[in-house]
């Protein structure tokens, strides 16, 4: 098993422009989940899906959308990038809401 | 709104010392609580995971406690070792009818000296 897989690891974007960073599990986690962290703030829940299909919104959504095609992918889009939005981007996988949280090795974002 | 504190922020122990590192919460209505550890430019990995129907959960050197009514849980670490440098960070999960919102505490930096 590769675990979960997060891509890219390094990304510089322009003010305004968009992307998708991914994220992959193979463990048919049903449980996904995306975070930023911030210094001094702590890792802060972005969106977050329970079962193909189905997503909602954390603490912090505005900026991002994301969807849930498939058991194994949930990618998060930034629709037009803005400076507050550089950060360190995790994704995380649960089997049930009642198993441990597996988490990617991050993404670093820097928008300019 | 649901808040998560640890203290200390940072910790320094000489090897083979015993320590204790605290989480504390607000909202008493959580589904579990988990302890992580996070090592330098790296993502998280769960240590330990507590339901809220339990007291404490072992592993190894480690031991996590809960209590509901306070609050609060503890991660004890017996007989540090310098591999066990990192942060320490503890979430409670909330969880429900299609709900699952996790809120983190800031982390406890320990650093465990030869």
């Amino acid at each position: 098993n590769a675990g979960v897989t997060q891509t890219p690891k390094f990304q510089v974007l322009k003010t305004g422009q968009s992307m998708t960073l991914q994220c992959a599990q193979d463990m048919n986690h049903e449980y996904m989940s995306w975070y930023r962290q911030d210094p001094g703030m702590g890792l802060r829940l972005i969106h977050y899906s329970v079962g193909a299909g189905i997503t909602d919104q954390g603490e912090v959504p505005n900026g991002y959308n994301v969807s849930r095609s498939t058991t194994e992918d949930f990618p998060l889009r930034l629709l037009s990038a803005a400076p507050s939005q550089t950060s360190v981007y995790f994704c995380a996988s649960a089997l049930t809401d009642r198993e441990k949280l597996f988490f990617g090795s991050g993404t670093q974002l820097s928008v300019l | 709104k649901q808040e998560v504190t640890q203290i200390p922020a940072a910790l320094s122990v000489p090897e083979g010392e015993n320590l204790v590192l605290n989480c504390s919460f607000t909202d008493s209505a959580i589904y579990n609580l988990q302890w992580f550890r996070q090592d330098p430019g790296k993502g998280l990995t769960s240590l330990l995971l507590i339901q809220s129907s339990q007291r404490e959960q072992t592993s190894g050197r480690l031991n996590a406690s809960l209590d509901k009514s306070s609050g609060r849980s503890t991660l004890y670490i017996a007989a540090s070792q310098p591999g066990d440098s990192a942060t320490y960070l503890c979430a409670v999960i909330r969880s429900g009818a299609g709900s699952y919102q996790l809120t983190f505490g800031k982390g406890t930096k320990l650093s465990v000296i030869p």
